[in-house]
């Protein structure tokens, strides 16, 4: 079974401080972890996928097979940052399994 | 491409009747994805289809949730009866290699 726990049912920051969303997973295989983003009446987007290794927005995420972790980390907070952030992992099926969501709140 | 277009955006409906949500996917797409959304919950997989074909439905509450694909670029989740506790915002998303796109939601409110 897969399973995505996120602890943090809201985060909240000040602008420019460091921002670190956790995200811990449960899967026997090799999964690939995804951050999606929904803003403010917008639709869930994805920011982020492991094998990509990109940073978007600032945003970087490290797959940490030991810690079973992929938290989403930023070094300084925006007020454009402020959303809910969901963490979500694939195996071998196409199913995406998602972790119930961490709203950060950037306050000035 | 508009991407994964929902319709109705919201949709209010008394208990007992019958609610039909559409989807139509991204053109390509060979995989698409139901989805509910609500605070308690957050987001759940409802259902979901490669090449037209319901692959997975675990997730699917109950009898009165059925879902259909009759073709690549349209599907459907009906509720029947609806009751207030279906009350939330129903996504569908499709997916290409891997990454899923998101529709709008419809916001069901069952009174």
């Amino acid at each position: 079974a897969q399973r995505v726990t996120q602890p943090e049912k809201l985060l909240s920051v000040f602008k420019g401080a460091p921002v670190e969303l956790k995200c811990n997973y449960s899967y026997s295989g090799s999964p690939e972890l995804f951050w999606y983003v929904q803003y403010s009446r917008q639709r869930l987007q994805l920011l982020l996928r492991h094998i990509s290794r990109e940073s978007i927005k600032g945003f970087t995420a490290d797959l940490n097979k030991g810690e079973t972790s992929f938290h989403l980390k930023k070094p300084f907070a925006q007020e454009e940052d402020s959303a809910m952030y969901y963490c979500a992992l694939t195996g071998t099926a196409s199913k995406l399994t998602f972790g119930t969501g961490t709203r950060l709140q950037v306050t000035l | 491409d508009a991407g994964v277009i929902q319709s109705p955006r919201h949709e209010v409906t008394e208990m007992g009747q019958e609610v039909t949500l559409r989807c139509k996917p991204i053109s390509g797409h060979n995989s698409l994805f139901w989805y509910r959304q609500t605070m308690m919950r957050g987001l759940e997989l409802l259902i979901y289809f490669n090449n037209n074909v319901p692959i997975d439905d675990s997730g699917m509450p109950e009898d009165r949730f059925s879902a259909k694909m009759p073709n690549a670029s349209f599907s459907t989740l009906k509720i029947q009866p609806s009751e207030p506790r279906d009350s939330a915002v129903y996504f569908c998303a499709s997916s290409l290699e891997g990454i899923q796109y998101f529709g709008a939601g419809t916001r069901l409110s069952v009174l």
